[in-house]
């Protein structure tokens, strides 16, 4: 069964560092891309990248490019995602997802949810 | 990038009748690659469809998808109390793979 566990909720102040993760399991980690979408409150979600962790092949939304970074660790099955300086925009819930067909997020993480304010 | 946009913004229903969604994209939607999501309160989303037509598995086909091009629709032929939820569309044809802003999808 594929799975995916997320780190737990984050609290933090303007101007920290924050990497949150994803741990799957269930299926060969390093041969399928996994997405990160965020969701702010109360709004839809958002692309913003997908990682192929066997070689770290990276893509992101222009949204999103220079304010995250994504990587993953196949030796963990692991996936990441990263601020080096939050906002207070960043808020929001930030789930993981592995493909399932094409590009297409079939199997989701719980969400992390990070909350940034001073 | 492409953007979507979904109509109406809510849907008010009553279990048993028919819903129809509605997703129409910028520009044309690479080889038909248009997904379907639903998200419950507090839930993670869910793939209901992809590739315009497909039902993702353990998906009941009361959910049906269709469209081409631009214009893609979402039916739900007959509404359970469980189908009541906020509904995206997503293209994954170009990069970046953009969601629309959801259908809310509310019991009358």
């Amino acid at each position: 069964e594929v799975q995916l566990v997320q780190s737990g909720s984050e609290m933090k102040k303007p101007g920290e560092s924050l990497k949150i993760s994803c741990k799957a399991s269930g299926y060969y980690f390093a041969t399928y891309w996994i997405g990160w979408v965020r969701q702010m409150p109360g709004k839809g979600l958002e692309w913003m990248g997908i990682i192929f962790p066997a070689d770290s092949d990276t893509r992101y939304s222009p949204s999103f490019e220079g304010q995250v970074t994504i990587s993953a660790d196949k030796s963990i099955n692991t996936a990441y995602l990263q601020w080096s300086s939050l906002k207070a925009s960043d808020t929001a819930l930030y789930y993981c997802a592995r493909v399932f067909s094409g590009w297409t997020l079939g199997y989701w993480g719980q969400g992390t949810l990070v909350t940034v304010s001073s | 990038e492409i953007v979507l946009t979904q109509s109406p913004g809510t849907l008010s229903l009553s279990p048993g009748e028919r819903a129809t969604l509605s997703c129409r994209a910028s520009q044309s939607v690479s080889s038909g690659y248009l997904a379907w999501y639903q998200q419950k309160p507090g839930q993670a989303p869910r793939l209901l469809i992809y590739g315009t037509s497909s039902r993702a598995t353990g998906i009941p086909d009361r959910f049906s998808g269709s469209g081409s091009g631009t214009d893609f629709t979402l039916t739900i032929s007959r509404l359970e109390p469980e189908d009541f939820a906020v509904y995206y569309c997503q293209q994954y044809g170009t990069s970046p793979y953009t969601f629309g802003q959801g259908t809310k999808l509310e019991i009358k």
